[in-house]
């Protein structure tokens, strides 16, 4: 059975680009959520989506969005990027809507220079 | 507001010795569900164990055990016989029933070291 797939594994982007980022889950699991892991702030809450629909938003500002689709495949969004945007984005997916166990995927590493 | 404290950023310990990572959560929610993560170099959050709120039963898994404990709001996580591979970053985490606003309040993570 295949894993949570996360791509790019890492991206270099300027400050004021935009970035896309691609998470997979594993087959079956309608529950996608999203997480942003840095030194300083540890691992923060993005948002998660279930059946297309964005269930929950962390903390986080207008610049971070995301989107699933009918397949359960998610993208997250960051706009106007920021030097403090860099961090390891790491996505999960679950079976249902925080169901329990969340599979996590090994990430996307973004820099901003 | 819900908020998990790992107190110890790093423990370090000779292989073959027992350690016991500390958790500390607070929460107003009566429902609430428990979980330990590890984190290996590779990046990924391995999924350990999640308890229910109303489950206070400890759990044993080979040489991982987890003692939860209500009265103090603790769920600590025992490495028994520790070995080399159990080096990584261990996080304790917290969500409401079915979700909530929050998803999972991580810790800031315990990085764990066993030296051969």
């Amino acid at each position: 059975k295949a894993g949570v797939t996360q791509t790019p594994r890492y991206l270099i982007k300027t400050r004021g680009q935009q970035v896309t980022l691609s998470c997979s889950p594993i087959s079956g699991h309608r529950s996608v959520s999203w997480y942003q892991q840095t030194p300083g702030q540890g691992l923060q809450f993005l948002f998660e989506y279930f059946s297309e629909t964005q269930r929950n938003k962390g903390n986080f500002p207008g610049r971070f969005s995301g989107r699933q689709f009918s397949n359960s495949r998610s993208e997250m969004n960051v706009s106007t990027l920021e030097l403090g945007d860099s961090a390891l984005y790491l996505c999960a997916s679950s079976l249902d809507l925080w169901a329990g166990e969340a599979f996590f995927g090994q990430g996307t590493r973004l820099t901003v220079v | 507001a819900q908020k998990v404290t790992q107190a110890q950023t790093e423990i370090s310990v000779v292989e073959k010795e027992d350690v016991t990572l500390d958790c500390v959560y607070e929460t107003r929610d009566t429902t609430y569900y428990l979980f330990w993560y590890k984190q290996p170099p590779s990046g990924e959050l391995v999924f350990l164990i999640r308890r229910n709120s109303f489950d206070e039963q400890n759990e044993i898994s080979g040489r991982y055990s987890w003692n939860f404990q209500k009265s103090t709001s603790s769920f600590n996580f025992t490495i028994t016989a520790s070995q080399v591979v159990d080096s990584a970053v261990y996080f304790c985490a917290l969500s409401e029933a079915g979700g909530g606003a929050d998803g999972l309040t991580f810790g800031k993570g315990t990085h764990l070291i066993i030296q051969p």
